[in-house]
């Protein structure tokens, strides 16, 4: 099974400034990662698909980079509205798996 | 307008078998895969397998002895089986479309808790 790392677990943001995330995967899945935003009491929403394709109607704040083994979500200038938290998820290998999560609150 | 709900019980007891359905409608059922997954209290998302419309299917080892996913194209439903539940069970199962391998649509999810 592939294991996905998230760093880091909470990150507590002002409203205006960069976020990172970042997500390691055990072994190489190429680009077949996505990234999903979950609000509490919601479903996740896909927002990054294949490490670096924006979803449809997704603000362009968000956007994702990297390959083979790490990866990242970037947030340009954070909205109250994206607090919440981002998993990763990898679809390379059965059985499909999700890291941890990154909670991003606001100071 | 696109949705997916998820029904069934939201209350099953331990060794009893839990079953939900997921309602598709505002898009086909053909030519998609269909995913549950789920998320136990305060933690986080597990994939837990899904079927095509043609009804081939593939699950997480860790629950493939107990699970079963079926779909009815007609009645654009998809379900989930899991037999001999018990408190690890409990979550909140979502199911959701899977369009190249990324589940890009998701229902609301439905709370199930395993308990006597």
């Amino acid at each position: 099974e592939i294991v996905l790392t998230q760093s880091p677990d909470l990150q507590s943001v002002t409203p205006g400034e960069k976020v990172t995330i970042t997500c390691r995967a055990s072994q190489s899945i190429d680009t077949r990662l996505h990234w999903y935003q979950q609000k509490p009491g919601q479903s996740p929403k896909l927002l990054i698909k294949y490490a670096s394709q924006t979803f449809s109607g997704v603000p362009s704040r968000f956007s994702g980079s990297g390959s083979g083994t790490d990866f990242t979500l970037t947030i340009n200038s954070l909205e109250t509205e994206d607090a919440a938290t981002y998993y990763c998820h990898q679809s390379s290998r059965f059985p499909f798996t999700f890291g941890p999560g990154t909670k991003v609150d606001l100071k | 307008q696109v949705q997916l709900q998820e029904s069934g019980p939201r209350l099953v007891k331990p060794s009893e078998t839990l079953s939900l359905t997921c309602t598709v409608s505002g898009l086909s059922i053909n030519y998609y895969y269909w995913s549950w997954i789920r998320q136990r209290p305060g933690k986080g998302l597990e994939w837990i397998g899904y079927v095509y419309y043609t009804g081939s299917t593939e699950y997480n080892p860790s629950l493939k002895s107990r699970v079963s996913i079926s779909v009815d194209t007609s009645k654009k439903q998809v379900s989930l089986k899991v037999t001999s539940v018990t408190a690890a069970d409990t979550a909140v199962y979502y199911c959701a479309r899977d369009h190249g391998n990324l589940a890009d649509f998701w229902g609301q999810g439905t709370l199930v808790s395993v308990s006597s």
